[in-house]
């Protein structure tokens, strides 16, 4: 079974632009979260979607946001971006909503704002 | 709020030697927990968990980690590390009281295997 994927793999962008990320969970999957690694704040919460609703939201303002369709693939959007939004987007999915439900991590997007 | 905390951002080993890595957390009621490994240029994979049961919690590649309600530790060993033990480390919490797969993490501890 083939695991998580996103796309792309990296990207670099200017300030003010926005970018769109994107996760393909495994096969099944319905739940797919967002977490943000930068090297100052560590990994953090970005959201999570099931059954394309939003079901849990981390703190961070609203030039992030997500969506999820009926096929249970992901997109992240980050609008008028800045130079703290530099860091590894990493997706990951898991069969259902709920803390026992093992979360499998993709490879990240390493999004770089110049 | 919970939190978590790794004590040393960056631990170094002889190869053959105890791997021991510290995670703390903080929470109101006995949380779930996590250790995850991370190598380089890539996502983030479970090593073990633990929800409910017995404390002592057998993971891959030989870790294992022992919940402790009373010191609120949840710390990772391995009896003898390996060369591609090279990675870091991240510990996490979930509550199991709220809805969703929200994870918070460590800072993380990135290991240093020498020969």
């Amino acid at each position: 079974k083939a695991g998580v994927t996103q796309t792309p793999r990296y990207l670099i962008k200017t300030r003010g632009q926005q970018v769109t990320l994107s996760c393909s969970p495994i096969s099944g999957h319905r739940s797919v979260s967002w977490y943000q690694q930068t090297p100052g704040q560590g990994l953090q919460f970005l959201f999570e979607y099931f059954s394309e609703t939003q079901r849990n939201k981390g703190n961070f303002p609203g030039r992030f946001s997500g969506r999820q369709f009926s096929n249970s693939r992901s997109e992240m959007n980050v609008s008028t971006l800045e130079l703290g939004d530099s860091a590894l987007y990493l997706c990951a999915s898991s069969l259902a909503s709920g803390e026992t439900y093992e979360q499998y991590f993709g490879p990240g997007t390493r999004l770089t704002v110049t | 709020a919970q939190s978590v905390t790794q004590l040393g951002s960056h631990v170094s080993v002889s190869e053959g030697a105890l791997v021991l890595l510290r995670c703390n957390y903080s929470s109101s009621v006995p949380p779930y927990l996590f250790w995850y490994v991370q190598y380089p240029n890539q996502g983030l994979q479970l090593l073990l968990k633990y929800t409910t049961g017995a404390t002592l919690v057998k993971g891959i590649n030989g870790f294992e980690a022992e919940f402790k309600k009373s010191e609120t530790s949840f710390h990772l060993t391995k009896p003898s590390a390996h060369m591609s033990d090279a990675a870091e480390y991240f510990c996490a919490v979930s509550d199991w009281r709220a809805a969703g797969n929200k994870l918070t993490f460590g800072g993380g501890t990135r290991v240093l295997v020498k020969p």
